[in-house]
């Protein structure tokens, strides 16, 4: 799996959008673009993933660049229960054989009252 | 909530027993991943299982084995324990193969190893 760079902490105000970068500057063809995030100890969510073409959700945005090297996730109005680590990993979407999860160290984003 | 359920919620053991986690996916999906949190090594994948069979092994220890049944439920098997091996575990499904492999994951089960 190619390897991404996230900052390890972010801070956002209460209701006002929430941009969480990502680099995966090795990405290949065939992988995707996939977020999670982690609330406290509990299970991993998903929240979107994409391939080249912007992405939108009920959750997020998702914008990735042109040349695929980077992306950013977009929450557009955080509240408090979208304090979290926010996870970034590249991955092939189907086949092959190995369709784990290779996670990082993710972002941190507090957002704040 | 995400459909997929792990039980129990907390376990408290002491070293060198065995223990053994049990994960329901979400209806439909075949594939079940295991992945377990440390505070030291962060989310690792362990191993997965597509419809009954093993299709991949990650950084899974001699002293842990899984399987998945029939009915796609799975269970994480886990001997020997060391002090170590506290941490949360998960497990995850999705439906696989060409349904896509956006997985879901279920609460977590806590070990705690005395």
């Amino acid at each position: 799996d190619a390897k991404t760079t996230q900052p390890p902490s972010m801070d956002c105000a209460e209701g006002r959008a929430a941009n969480l970068p990502c680099n995966h500057s090795t990405i290949s063809g065939n992988e995707y673009v996939y977020w999670y995030r982690q609330i406290h100890s509990q299970g991993p969510q998903y929240i979107i993933h994409g391939l080249k073409n912007n992405e939108t959700n009920e959750m997020a945005s998702l914008i990735i660049t042109e040349d695929r090297k980077s992306s950013t996730l977009i929450l557009p109005h955080a509240t408090l229960r979208d304090t979290a680590v926010y996870y970034c990993i590249v991955r092939p979407r189907s086949g092959g054989s190995n369709y784990k999860l290779t996670f990082g160290k993710g972002t941190l984003l507090t957002v704040n009252p | 909530d995400s459909g997929v359920t792990q039980t129990p919620k907390h376990l408290i053991t002491a070293t060198g027993q065995r223990v053994t986690l049990r994960c329901s996916p979400r209806s439909g999906d075949l594939s079940v991943y295991w992945y377990q949190q440390s505070l030291d090594q962060g989310l690792q994948f362990l191993i997965q299982y597509y419809n009954g069979e093993e299709r991949a092994k990650g950084n899974i220890l001699e002293r842990f084995s899984a399987q998945q049944f029939p009915d796609l439920h799975s269970e994480l098997n886990l001997s020997s324990l060391e002090l170590g091996d506290s941490a949360l575990y998960f497990c995850a499904s999705s439906p696989g193969g060409s349904g896509g492999n956006e997985q879901f994951f279920g609460p977590g089960t806590r070990l705690t190893v005395l």
